[in-house]
């Protein structure tokens, strides 16, 4: 098993564009969500999906959209891009009842 | 206040020492406390989970929740550089159907040879 993957690694974008972080996961795992890590805040909840077609809202959604057409992938888009949103993404799916997380190895963006 | 307070570090130790990691939260409906490591430029993996009041141990680890003190901790017995990560404390309520675990901000932990 892969587990969960993302991509790309790095991202560096101009302030406007926009652009997708990819996530799968090959474990037919019911949640999945996406944190940001920031120094000195902690990692923080962006957007969450209880299984295909459903998504919610965590702690810092603005800026920020999600869709869940499969139970594998969880695409996160950044609309236009802002240098706040400059972070280290990651991503993480669990199975449902259970609250071990398994985290991606993060995408590191950095928005000029 | 954050809910969750943990010291950054960087706390250095030699090999062999026991370690201490602490975390304190305020919100009193926290029932399931966790520990995740995270190694440089890596992504968190859980490496100990209690639920409510007690101690729990795995192997060199152990998991203390004292939840009348609203603190936690995590204790590493015979510390290894291998052990130099980031530690982060995470939490959720016991509300049903909630998804949102409360991460600390991690404290790392460097283990010198």
């Amino acid at each position: 098993n892969a587990g969960v993957t993302q991509t790309p690694k790095f991202q560096v974008l101009k302030t406007g564009q926009s652009m997708t972080l990819q996530c799968a996961q090959d474990m037919n795992h019911e949640y999945m969500s996406w944190y940001r890590q920031d120094p000195g805040m902690g990692l923080r909840l962006i957007h969450y999906s209880v299984g295909a077609g459903i998504t919610d809202q965590g702690e810092v959604p603005n800026g920020y959209n999600v869709s869940r057409s499969t139970t594998e992938d969880f695409p996160l888009r950044l609309l236009s891009a802002a240098p706040s949103q400059t972070s280290v993404y990651f991503c993480a799916s669990r199975q449902g009842g259970l609250d071990t997380q398994y985290f991606g190895p993060g995408t590191r963006l950095t928005v000029l | 206040q954050k809910e969750v307070e943990q010291d950054p570090g960087p706390l250095s130790v030699p090999e062999g020492a026991i370690v201490s990691l602490n975390c304190t939260y305020s919100n009193s409906a926290f029932q399931y406390f966790m520990w995740y490591r995270q190694y440089s430029r890596k992504g968190p993996e859980l490496l100990m989970y209690t639920y409510s009041s007690g101690n729990k141990e795995d192997g060199r680890f152990t998991a203390q929740v004292d939840k009348s003190s609203k603190y936690i901790s995590l204790f590493i017995r015979d510390s290894q550089p291998s052990d130099s990560a980031t530690y982060l404390c995470a939490m959720k309520p016991v509300t049903s159907g909630t998804y949102k675990y409360i991460f600390g901000t991690g404290t790392r932990l460097k283990v010198l040879a």
